[in-house]
């Protein structure tokens, strides 16, 4: 057990609404991750967090955005929602980073499955 | 540019064959990591392996073993007499220790073992 949690597990809203997925790890992590996954496009980095109230944009942030104001927290926000943002949401956290001999593998939440009709 | 790819996007064998999922990646990093992961039906993502690139010696676990060889690239992924079991999407990853915190993931291989 990675201790991450992701709520909630499923949401179905509509187009314009915003929506808030929640990621919570009890392991201490530093670094957590918000990635989407859609087919043919594996897993697609959306925002990370290197520390409290520190986050920069991944490959797909348009729409987009997270705050972590606390270590276990790291909060993604879609503020009006769109029907390209439907897919699969997997927070994962690591707390080792390019510290040599090994940087940390990540920890997966179990996926929040968003649909936005 | 992608930073790994995974070119095979679907396999299927019959069970107690011999599979290799390939992964190339591209870096120009000297020092960097790379990682295979398994999501089963079920969804979740499972770690599998972790290799450094200082380090090239191959790895053996059970039924699974991973071929590292910098000269290409790639860090091939194989699974020897498959089972059903063994049916899930495979990703691989990497990580570069001079570009920040991101880990970079192929678009995956969906593996299906036939009984």
């Amino acid at each position: 057990d990675a201790g991450i949690t992701q709520s909630p597990r499923h949401k179905v809203t509509e187009t314009g609404t915003p929506v808030t997925l929640r990621c919570h790890q009890t392991e201490n992590h530093r670094y957590m991750y918000w990635y989407r996954q859609d087919p043919g496009h594996g897993l697609r980095l959306i925002h990370y967090s290197y520390g409290v109230k520190d986050t920069d944009k991944g490959e797909v942030s348009d729409g987009y955005s997270v705050s972590r104001s606390k270590t276990e927290d790291f909060l993604l926000t879609l503020e009006s929602a769109t029907s390209s943002q439907t897919s699969v949401y997997f927070c994962a956290a690591t707390s080792q980073i390019h510290s040599r001999p090994n940087t940390g593998e990540l920890f997966f939440g179990e996926g929040s499955r968003l649909t936005v009709l | 540019a992608q930073k790994v790819t995974q070119a095979q996007t679907e396999i299927s064998v019959v069970e107690k064959e011999d599979v290799t999922l390939d992964c190339v990646y591209e870096t120009r990093d000297t020092t960097y990591y790379l990682f295979w992961y398994k999501q089963p039906p079920s969804g979740e993502l499972v770690f599998l392996i972790r290799r450094n690139s200082f380090d090239e010696q191959n790895e053996i676990s059970g039924r699974y073993s991973w071929n590292f060889q910098k000269s290409t690239s790639s860090f091939n992924f194989t699974i020897t007499a498959s089972q059903v079991v063994d049916s899930a999407v495979y990703f691989c990853a990497l990580s570069e220790e001079n570009t920040g915190n991101q880990f970079y993931f192929g678009t995956g291989t969906s593996l299906t073992v036939i009984p």
